[in-house]
């Protein structure tokens, strides 16, 4: 069966630092990958996407995703955290047809 | 700009009352999509209509119900709410309903039962 996993529940960071979110998935084929952003009590906003071609895309926000095929992965990567970066993050993983997953997120902190 | 807009943001209802949460969109999109999330956790999807085409998800308690009477409208309906009913619910459309689509997510409604 398809999955998506976060490994990791909640990440703290300080501002400027460098961030990485991690996003594994389980599919026999390549999949569609998706990053999305959830700032409190608001809706999901879609940051960056992979369907083929450069393994490294680029997103808004200043963040970008390197898919590894060898590792089943897909994580999230930020060069200097913003405080204003605080916010949930969900994988999600799109398996043919309309079968659509998301991950279980994970919660970033930003610290001064 | 073009978006997807859900009335209201909160909602309060008592238990066991009738409420109907609306979310509407001006992108055009073919698909509409109606998740709950509850606190920490991924949304859930309990359905979603491909144009006229509803399409529920197969744990999806009886108690929820959808209308769609035009393109820019979807309406979620909860029959007879419980206290485990209490979420956010968010409402996201895509142009087609190929795993390949972004959606693009309104900011919720969140649901509180008393």
């Amino acid at each position: 069966a398809q999955s998506v996993t976060q490994p990791d529940i909640h990440i703290t960071v300080s501002e400027g630092a460098s961030l990485e979110l991690r996003c594994n998935y389980s599919y026999g084929a390549t999949p569609y990958l998706f990053w999305y952003v959830q700032s409190p009590g608001q809706g999901l906003q879609l940051l960056l996407k992979y369907f083929s071609g450069d393994t490294l895309v680029q997103g808004i926000k200043g963040f970008e995703a390197e898919f590894k095929r060898s590792q089943s992965s897909f994580n999230l990567r930020k060069p200097s955290v913003h405080w204003s970066d605080a916010a949930e993050y969900f994988c999600a993983v799109g398996a043919g047809g309309n079968q659509f997953y998301f991950g279980t997120g994970t919660s970033l902190t930003v610290i001064p | 700009d073009a978006m997807v807009i859900q009335n209201p943001r909160y909602q309060v209802t008592q238990f066991g009352k009738p409420v109907t949460l609306s979310c509407s969109q001006t992108l055009n999109h073919n698909v509409m999509y109606w998740y709950q999330q509850k606190s920490s956790q991924a949304p859930k999807l309990l359905f979603h209509y491909y144009d006229k085409d509803f399409n529920n998800e197969a744990d999806t308690p009886d108690n929820f119900q959808s209308r769609r009477p035009n393109t820019s409208f979807c309406f979620l309906d909860i029959r007879s709410p419980g206290l485990g009913d209490a979420a956010m619910y968010l409402c996201a459309t895509s142009r087609e309903q190929y795993s390949n689509q972004p959606q693009h997510f309104g900011d919720g409604t969140r649901l509180s039962i008393l």
